[in-house]
């Protein structure tokens, strides 16, 4: 089944204590990204990735790093997360700039929950 | 720097009735995608709907159209004979020559039976 992983679904921490959301898709995605949704503000782009080793920050960058090693991974870092950083995250992928109809069109992770104390 | 505006944070609608959610955006570039997603209680984010910005035909899916109107910056999803499982928050995207997201504030829809 074509998909986007996300892991954890859930996760509650404490300020300062790192952690890494891991994304994976399965469809040969070369578009790659990470949004944030908070109550009232809608999906907020965080990172986004074109293709391997290529990255580029979105509206909300701040407090997060990403990589892209590998075509299929695009996981988000929080070095040392803040209360303010507590959100719903989603990962999500495209064909992206295929002339193919429907190329631009997301497909989205399950979201993760965190929770930052 | 591109805006997208969602200015109803709620809406209602009859079951079997039409309804109609706005969505504005503020773009200085001339090659550009819109979209419309849906996002239901499970969290889930769908696509309803997409329109590129160079087509001039409003794109349609079955119960869902869509009234773009390049100039005016306007990028409505209209919702005919509304059912039970439209219920959920709807999402306005738009999506950048070189590649950005940016997403309206949605607009949460009830229907009510």
């Amino acid at each position: 089944e074509a998909q986007v992983t996300q892991n954890p679904r859930y996760l509650i921490t404490v300020t300062g204590k790192k952690l890494t959301v891991t994304c994976s898709q399965n469809m040969n995605h070369e578009y790659m990204s990470w949004y944030r949704q908070d109550p009232g503000l809608g999906l907020r782009q965080i990172y986004y990735s074109m293709n391997v080793e290529v990255t580029d920050k979105g509206d909300v960058p701040e407090g997060y790093k990403v990589s892209r090693k590998e075509k299929r991974n695009f996981p988000l870092i929080l070095e040392s997360p803040s209360p303010n950083q507590t959100s719903l995250y989603f990962c999500a992928s495209s064909l992206g700039r295929d002339p193919a109809p429907g190329a631009n069109v997301l497909t989205f992770g399950a979201g993760s929950r965190l929770t930052v104390l | 720097a591109q805006t997208v505006t969602q200015s109803q944070p709620e809406m209602s609608v009859q079951e079997a009735e039409t309804v109609t959610l706005s969505c504005t955006y503020d773009t200085s570039e001339s090659d550009y995608y819109l979209f419309w997603y849906k996002q239901p209680p499970s969290r889930q984010m769908i696509l309803v709907i997409r329109q590129e910005a160079y087509k001039q035909q409003n794109a349609t899916e079955n119960r869902f159209s869509v009234n773009f109107q390049k100039a005016a910056k306007s990028f409505s999803l209209k919702i005919s004979d509304s059912q039970l499982g439209d219920a959920a928050m709807y999402f306005c995207a738009y999506k950048t020559s070189y590649d950005k997201v940016i997403f309206g504030p949605g607009t949460s829809l009830s229907v009510i039976p």
